[in-house]
């Protein structure tokens, strides 16, 4: 059984601080990681996909990944309230590339205080 | 550009009624998939199409659950009879390849009394 596993939170961290998120995988041929963000109510939307070892920077946040150790995280730099949501870690098994399954975690919810 | 189109938005129906949740995806999209979320599983993936064609329907629950995608345009995901416990949100979300992120339509939410 494939799994993405993610601490449920709910993770508080104030206004300007640094977020860091954490995922953990099971299938170690894994080759697509991607980072979501829903708010609630919403639908998940796609913030950051990362595909090869070492660190992502987008903006605000940058993705580390890490094959050896089947780990990926999110950091968020100068936190907003508006940052606040629940943050889904998803995996593609990665058979060949063809395959098009993502296996998601359940989610880290956070909570930014201004 | 066009996002993911799901209707309907809301769905409110009673038990033993057929439920019909129809998606549009983006054009140019190979890949359509249908998801469920609930609080206690979180999200999971229902089936997928890759070219019109289902390659995974293991995450269908049952012989109630169907899905279509009879062109490149548009698939539906029927339940008959509904159950209290189908009640969820229901996401459709397509890509271009399978290895690429996906996109997700506002999604159905359905109550069954």
């Amino acid at each position: 059984q494939k799994e993405v596993e993610q601490n449920s939170g709910p993770l508080s961290v104030p206004e300007g601080a640094i977020a860091s998120l954490n995922c953990t995988y099971s299938d170690r041929g894994s080759q697509s990681f991607f980072w979501y963000r829903q708010y609630s109510g919403k639908s998940p939307e796609l913030i950051m996909s990362i595909y090869s070892n070492g660190d992502k920077e987008d903006g605000r946040f940058t993705a580390q990944l890490n094959k050896a150790s089947q780990y990926v995280s999110l950091l968020i730099r100068d936190s907003q309230p508006s940052d606040s949501a629940t943050y889904l870690c998803a995996v593609n098994p990665g058979y060949g590339g063809s395959q098009g399954n993502l296996i998601f975690g359940k989610g880290t919810k956070l909570s930014v205080k201004p | 550009d066009a996002g993911v189109i799901q209707s309907p938005r809301h769905e409110v129906t009673e038990m033993g009624q057929e439920v019909t949740l129809r998606c549009k995806p983006i054009s140019g999209h190979d890949y359509l998939f249908w998801y469920r979320q609930t609080m206690m599983r979180g999200l999971e993936l229902l089936i997928y199409f890759n070219n019109n064609v289902p390659i995974d329907d293991s995450g269908m629950p049952e012989d109630r659950f169907s899905a279509k995608m009879p062109n490149a345009s548009f698939s539906t995901l029927k339940i008959q009879p509904s159950e209290p416990r189908d009640s969820a949100v229901y996401f459709c979300a397509s890509s271009k390849l399978g290895n690429q992120p996906q996109h997700f339509g506002d999604g159905t939410r359905l109550s069954i009394l």
